[in-house]
């Protein structure tokens, strides 16, 4: 079982929906990333979490540690947030992460 | 403020030949991870420098090495490199070690194992 699961594998949304992206983890954290990544690779950092709540944008991000899941929300999908949805944990003094394999998210017009 | 730069984007090599990875971190930035991605798979950890020194290596085998410069560069070397080595090879930036800080990644190096 890989310490990081990610749900749905692949998702289609509409223009305009909200979309939801799940991540559950099997280890202690001291830090969880959410990560977007463009066909061709770049990756870009949306939120580092470890308590709480966090929103910029349209982006909400939430924790649960005692669940050990989190989730990533998109309010008014939008075509250019088609890509790959990552998350991975940090434990504890490892400075290494681990990554979920990632969603793949496309949004029609 | 230049980002996470990595050299070359793209790189294609034959089975046994030898790869060198360069990934040049923000300004400030002491600590820099090298991470192994496959198609289809989500990242997978290889090295972590800080302050030049080794902190953190992944299941990989001694094939793989790297260092980190006194300017806080790093590269990324292969040897004998075989067809599985084929990846895209990510390299991420931070400020220092401990999870108080977060990360910035460059866009990768592609690299194909013919």
């Amino acid at each position: 079982k890989n310490e990081v699961e990610q749900s749905p594998q692949n998702l289609t949304a509409q223009e305009g929906e909200f979309i939801t992206i799940n991540c559950s983890y099997s280890v202690g954290i001291s830090a969880l990333h959410w990560l977007q990544q463009h066909p061709g690779g770049g990756i870009v950092s949306l939120f580092m979490l470890s308590s709480g709540k966090k929103k910029h944008g349209r982006l909400i991000a939430t924790i649960n540690i005692q669940e050990k899941h989190s989730s990533l929300h998109i309010t008014a999908s939008h075509p250019r947030d088609s890509a790959v949805y990552i998350c991975a944990v940090r434990s504890g003094a490892n400075s290494k992460l681990t990554f979920g394999k990632g969603i793949t998210l496309s949004v029609r017009p | 403020d230049a980002g996470v730069t990595q050299s070359p984007t793209h790189l294609i090599k034959t089975r046994g030949q030898q790869v060198t990875l360069r990934c040049s971190p923000i300004s400030g930035h002491k600590s820099v991870s090298w991470y192994q991605q496959v198609l289809g798979q989500g990242p997978q950890f290889i090295f972590q420098y800080y302050e030049k020194e080794e902190r953190g290596r992944g299941n990989f085998p001694d094939r793989f090495s790297a260092r980190q410069f006194p300017n806080y560069s790093s590269e990324l070397n292969v040897n004998a490199l075989l067809l599985g080595d084929s990846a895209l090879y990510l390299c991420a930036s931070s400020l220092g070690q401990t999870s108080n800080y977060g990360y910035t990644f460059g866009s990768g190096t592609r690299l194909t194992v013919v």
